[in-house]
């Protein structure tokens, strides 16, 4: 089956320094790949995605890179803000197995203090 | 997100009783599904729905049924509650017209006691 594993929290830094939450996968198709941000008492908004092998999804400052070698799609950051505190989930949809449904990493909750 | 809502937003009840938790959405999605969130565990899903009367059960499904009768709500029922269904539930829509991103609901805060 599919699973995601994701880097354990939390993770805490300090505001201007480098983020990288490492996430990998285990998929029996070609999945597609998602970060999702949780804030505070809130619902999960995505991030950013890739579809294929070698795209990259990008917003608000945020990275990652699909990479079928390495079955791996990290989360990194150049310079994270104390806005960035939230819980950020990796996770897979594999739409050969006809749901559409993600499977979720367990969740790496960043601190970023001033 | 206007186009998806849960109702309650929290609700205790005690353990043994039934409780339903409704998702509601305005986008027409062909897909609906529950995920519960816990601490250590992050997302899992208990039941999806790929359209009116097709439900198909997911990684946590014992304890719950769903019901979709109409394309735009999908309900979550716990038969018995125990304190292990204590968490936050969590809808999701996506479809074609999204490019089958999801979009979730703001969540349900269910404490069984």
């Amino acid at each position: 089956g599919n699973s995601v594993t994701q880097m354990e929290g939390p993770v805490t830094l300090s505001e201007e320094a480098f983020l990288t939450i490492n996430c990998t996968y285990t998929a029996t198709g070609y999945p597609s790949l998602f970060w999702y941000v949780q804030y505070p008492g809130e619902g999960l908004q995505l991030l950013l995605k890739a579809t294929k092998a070698d795209d990259k999804g990008s917003n608000k400052g945020f990275e990652a890179t699909y990479r079928k070698e390495t079955t791996s799609f990290h989360l990194e950051k150049g310079s994270v803000q104390v806005s960035d505190s939230a819980v950020y989930f990796c996770a897979l949809s594999d739409a050969g197995a006809g749901s559409y449904q993600l499977t979720f990493g367990k969740g790496t909750k960043l601190s970023v203090i001033p | 997100d206007a186009g998806i809502t849960q109702s309650p937003r929290h609700k205790v009840t005690e353990t043994g009783t039934p409780v339903t938790l409704r998702c509601h959405q305005t986008e027409n999605h062909r897909y609906m599904y529950w995920y519960r969130q816990d601490p250590g565990h992050g997302l899992r899903l208990i039941h999806y729905s790929y359209g009116v009367k097709d439900t198909d059960k997911g990684e946590v499904s014992d304890g719950y049924s769903v019901s979709r009768s109409k394309t735009e709500d999908f309900l979550l029922t716990l038969e018995s509650a125990t304190s292990s269904q204590t968490s936050v539930y969590f809808c999701a829509i996506t479809g074609r017209q999204t490019n089958y991103g999801y979009t979730f609901g703001s969540g349900t805060r269910l404490t069984v006691v």
